[in-house]
This record gives C-alpha cells, sequence and structure tokens, in this order.
C-alpha cells in the first residue's frame, strides 16, 4: 500500500513548455514538500505546503488538503529543471515521511 | 552558513562488515534524520534525533543504529551488511524539527 503516489512516472517536454507533477496522499499531513534530486543524489526542498499555493520563480506549488492533492507547476521550462521530483509529506511524527516514488523530467532544448 | 555535511560520499564494503556514517548538520539545527534511497524501494525513513534523543524510528531492522552527539552531529551505523544494504544515505536537519528541510548529498554504500 503506498501512502503516496505521484504520477507521471517519467516526463519529457521540450524547453518553454508548461509542466505539471501530481502527487495524491492518504494519510492526514502536517505538511507536504517537494523535493529536487539532481543526478549525483544531492536533494534540495522546495517547497514546504501546508495549505493554498506557493510560488518561486518559475515553480508554483498547490495543495488541496481536502482532497489530499497537491500539484507542481513548472512554467517555461528549462534544461536545467531537468532532474527527479519527488513529493513527500509529513504526517506529523518527527520527520518521518512517506515519499512519492518520483518523477523523473527531461527538458529538451 | 554551512549545508549538510556527509561523509564519506562513497564507500565500498563487503558483506559481514559494518559501516559508520557521519552527518554534521546546519549550525544550529538541532533535528537531524536519516534516510535509505534504493532503486526498488525509493527513500525511506530510517530514524530521527532530536538533541540526542531518537524520536523516531522506521521499519528496518535492528542493525540499522543511529546515535547523535551534543553538537548535533548524528552517525549511523549498518552491521553484518547484507547486499540489500547497498543504497545511497542521506540525512537532513531541519532547525526544530519542523520547517524546511536540508539535506546532504549523502553517503553512498556498495556492499560487494
Amino acid at each position: 500500500k503506498n501512502e503516496v503516489e505521484q504520477s507521471p512516472q517519467n516526463l519529457t517536454a521540450q524547453e518553454g513548455e508548461f509542466i505539471t507533477i501530481n502527487c495524491s496522499y492518504s494519510v492526514g499531513i502536517s505538511a507536504l514538500h517537494w523535493l529536487q534530486q539532481h543526478p549525483g543524489g544531492g536533494i534540495v526542498s522546495l517547497f514546504m505546503l501546508s495549505s493554498g499555493k506557493k510560488k518561486h520563480g518559475r515553480l508554483i506549488a498547490t495543495i488541496n488538503i481536502q482532497e489530499k492533492h497537491s500539484s507542481l507547476h513548472i512554467t517555461a521550462s528549462h534544461p536545467r529543471d531537468s532532474a527527479v521530483y519527488i513529493c513527500a509529506v509529513d504526517p506529523g511524527g518527527f520527520n518521518k515521511f512517506y515519499f512519492g516514488s518520483g518523477t523523473k523530467l527531461n527538458v529538451k532544448p | 552558513k554551512a549545508g549538510v555535511t556527509q561523509t564519506p560520499r562513497y564507500l565500498i564494503k563487503t558483506r559481514g562488515q559494518q559501516v559508520t556514517l557521519s552527518c554534521s548538520p546546519i549550525s544550529g539545527h538541532r533535528s537531524v534524520s536519516w534516510y535509505q534511497q534504493t532503486p526498488g524501494q525509493g527513500l525511506q525513513f530510517l530514524f530521527e534525533y532530536f538533541s540526542e534523543t531518537q524520536r523516531n524510528k522506521g521499519n528496518f531492522p535492528g542493525r540499522f543504529s543511529g546515535r547523535q552527539f551534543s553538537n548535533s552531529r548524528s552517525e549511523m551505523n549498518v552491521s553484518t551488511l547484507e547486499l540489500g544494504d547497498s543504497a545511497l544515505y542521506l540525512c537532513a536537519s531541519r532547525s526544530d524539527g519542523v520547517g524546511e528541510l536540508f539535506f546532504g548529498e549523502g553517503s553512498r554504500l556498495t556492499v560487494l
């Protein structure tokens, strides 16, 4: 049983396209995190959400607590956005996150 | 401000050996958590420490253990290594157990 489901698993886009990655979860949460992982392994936290919407540059993250769903949008995608994007939900238990399987994004020039 | 530092970055061990990995959190952060990442299972929570106390533990066998020192640096140990322990081990720190997570670059363990 997967507490967190992400889609799509793989995504190829042309530079400039608008991209959406979806995350659905089945547990109660205190917050949801969107993470970015580049080849080599290091992970960067992009957003932490508990309600509504956040924007940082070309990235937008939204969450609907009632529907248990979150989306990560990338506007005007660029090859440097190529990475694995991971959704992580925090049920409020001292960093015992549940992770999605990740979305591998490849943006072609 | 220095980020989260993990050492060593890469290591190779053989079955039956043990390994110790180190994580230095961002200065001032008291919460350190550890995660295992494998191609098959993805990211999984190992344990979390806050002010030298383990507050939560994931579903891993007792061969996986950890500790945190008074300066918030943390170590994790895996004893009697198995092939399936080959993974990227990531640590993350938070200032107070909530808020943004900051990850290290990871320690990539290969068990032969």
